[in-house]
This record gives C-alpha cells, structure tokens and sequence, in this order.
C-alpha cells in the first residue's frame, strides 16, 4: 500500500538559515511526489512535484526538493529561510500503479525564528 | 477567475442534522476530491470524482455522500451528522493524474 511519512511534527530554523523539511514514501510502482504549503485559516498550495528526470526539483518562493529513489526520500529544501516561510508543510504521494489516490503526510510545521 | 470555490465558510450543526457543502471550479479540471483536516491527522481523502459522472471512495468516505452535478460542480453531504465529522473540509481540483491540485479555502463545521 502506498503510504507517506513526515517524520517531524515541527521544524524550528533561524532566519537566513538553511531548511530541510523531510518526507519519505513508500510505493508499489513509480511515485509521483508532491509539496504543498498551507499558511493560517487558508487552504493548500502547490509548491512543487517530481513525476520523472531531474531528481533536483524546483519550485516556488525559492523552495526545491531532492528526490532520492535509493533513500525513498523527497525532502524539501531553501537555501536561506524567511520568517514568511513559517506555514505547515504537506507532502504526497501518487502510485503509478493506481489510478486513484493521493496520500498526503500529517504535515510539518515550519516555524522560522527572526 | 475565481479557481476553486467553498459554501459555506462555516457551519454549526446538531448532532443527526444534514446538510451539503457546495464546491465549484472554473478551471475546466476533470478531477475533483472531498478532504478532511484534522489535527495530527494531516489530509484525508474522502470521495473523489476522477471526471464528470463518476465517483469513487477515499479513505474515510463512511457517513458521506457525494454528488458530481456536472463538471464544474461537486457536493458533499453529511445525512445524519456526528460529533466526530467535525472537522475542516476541502475541496479541491486537479486537470489529472500527474498533476497538482488546486484547493478550495476550506469549511470550517462543529457538530454539537
């Protein structure tokens, strides 16, 4: 069964720093990867997806992510956080072999520290 | 163009009142899907309608129904409402399988 995990429930990074916000999965076939970020009393926004080639993916507001076939890993990266950064952050999951779900993680929770 | 659209933003229901949450979409997608949120629990799927006359179960869909009115319009009903279907419910679109999903802004519903 595909499943998605998030193994941080809260991230906490000094401003200018660099973030990494994890997230491993578990497929049957190929993965379709997927970062949304969701701010306070608001919904979900797309910020980046793997689906083939490069394994470095980049997106939007300066983050990319890394896809690690070997590690089963797509861990989300900025280069210098904003305090603006500070949101909760999804990862998901689509098989190849199936034709229907998505799986999200529990989210991570970004805290950026001024 | 307004992209994915909720009704009502809140809601505050007795417990074994009905009611249907209203989602609509301008962006011509095929797919659209109902989400829970809740805290610790991430998203979870519902019901999903992977293009204009179907539907299909999620991962939570007991105590739900669903409608695909047509393609820009996709309902979710509660029958008979339960203090745990309190939640925030999304609804939100895709154009297909690779691709992302853009999310409405959420309906916010307490069953007392």
């Amino acid at each position: 069964a595909q499943s998605v995990a998030q193994p941080e429930d809260q991230v906490n990074v000094a401003e200018g720093n660099p973030l990494t916000v994890k997230c491993t999965y578990s497929v049957s076939g190929n993965p379709y990867l997927f970062w949304y970020v969701q701010y306070p009393n608001r919904g979900l926004q797309f910020l980046l997806k793997y689906i083939t080639g490069d394994n470095l993916v980049k997106g939007s507001y300066g983050f990319e992510a890394e896809f690690n076939k070997s590690q089963t890993s797509f861990h989300l990266k900025k280069p210098s956080a904003l305090v603006s950064d500070s949101a909760l952050y999804f990862c998901a999951v689509r098989d190849s072999n199936r034709d229907d779900k998505i799986i999200f993680g529990k989210g991570t929770r970004l805290h950026i520290l001024p | 163009n307004a992209g994915v659209t909720q009704t009502p933003k809140f809601q505050v229901l007795k417990t074994g009142q009905s009611m249907t949450l209203q989602c609509a979409q301008d962006m011509n997608h095929n797919s659209m899907y109902w989400y829970r949120q809740d805290p610790g629990m991430g998203l979870r799927l519902i019901y999903y309608s992977a293009s204009e006359g179907t539907t299909d179960k999620g991962e939570v869909p007991n105590g739900y129904n669903v409608s695909r009115l047509n393609k820009r319009e996709f309902s979710l009903r509660l029958e008979s409402a339960a203090p745990s279907q309190t939640s925030v419910y999304f609804c939100a679109s895709g154009k297909g399988f690779v691709d992302e999903q853009f999310f409405g802004p959420g309906t916010r519903l307490t069953v007392l």
